[in-house]
């Protein structure tokens, strides 16, 4: 079954540094990758997706994600945070098994960013 | 340029009770969903519509019920709420036709419901 794994439950960086947010998935074929991002007590917003036409994938707000199938990684990065960027992230996958198929949500990770 | 509409914002309960949030999306989009947020745990799905007319059971339908009252409006039921569904309640809509890569249609959120059950 498709799975995806966040590993850090919480990641803070200092405004202007780079930001890493980790996630491993779990795939029998090739998968559908999504990061999407939740400011407070708002919903979640589409930041990027995978589309398997590109490695590399670039998202809003400064945003980058990294399929990288040898290491089933797919990788949050943006170069330099911002405070708006504080929020949490979800990486996200598809399973399509059953009728229909459904999203499959990581348990997020949750970025603060220190002036 | 609403998009996707839930109401209330905010709900407390008590054990027991019941009611239905509302949920409408003007994207004129065919599939729509019901998730829960819990701290640590992720979204995780209650029940979806892929089209008007049909609804199928998520990863945790239990003690919820559902209704596509048109293509606009999906609601969720809580006819006798515990405490264990105290949580923050999210809907989202997406183009996807039955069947069709997810790819190629995000999800769209609303603002959600926080409920409590006391």
């Amino acid at each position: 079954a498709q799975s995806v794994t966040q590993l850090d439950s919480h990641v803070s960086v200092s405004e202007g540094t780079p930001v890493l947010l980790r996630c491993n998935y779990s795939s029998s074929y090739s998968p559908s990758l999504f990061w999407y991002v939740q400011h407070p007590n708002k919903g979640l917003q589409l930041l990027l997706k995978y589309t398997s036409a590109a490695t590399l994938v670039k998202g809003i707000n400064g945003f980058e994600a990294e399929f990288k199938k040898s290491e089933t990684s797919f990788h949050l990065t943006k170069p330099s945070a911002h405070m708006s960027d504080a929020a949490e992230y979800f990486c996200v996958t598809a399973h399509y098994g059953g009728s229909q198929g459904n999203l499959i949500f990581g348990k997020g990770t949750k970025l603060s960013v220190k002036p | 340029n609403a998009g996707v509409t839930q109401t209330p914002k905010f709900q407390v309960l008590k054990t027991g009770q019941s009611m239905t949030l509302q949920c409408a999306q003007d994207m004129n989009h065919n599939s729509m969903y019901w998730y829960r947020q819990d701290p640590g745990m992720g979204l995780r799905l209650i029940y979806y519509s892929a089209s008007e007319g049909t609804t199928d059971k998520g990863e945790v339908p239990n003690g919820y019920n559902v209704s596509r009252l048109n293509k606009r409006e999906f609601s969720l039921r809580l006819e006798s709420a515990a405490p264990s569904q105290t949580s923050v309640y999210f809907c989202a809509s997406s183009e996807r036709q039955p069947r069709r890569e997810f790819v190629n249609s995000p999800l769209h959120f609303g603002n959600g419901t926080r409920l409590t059950v006391t």
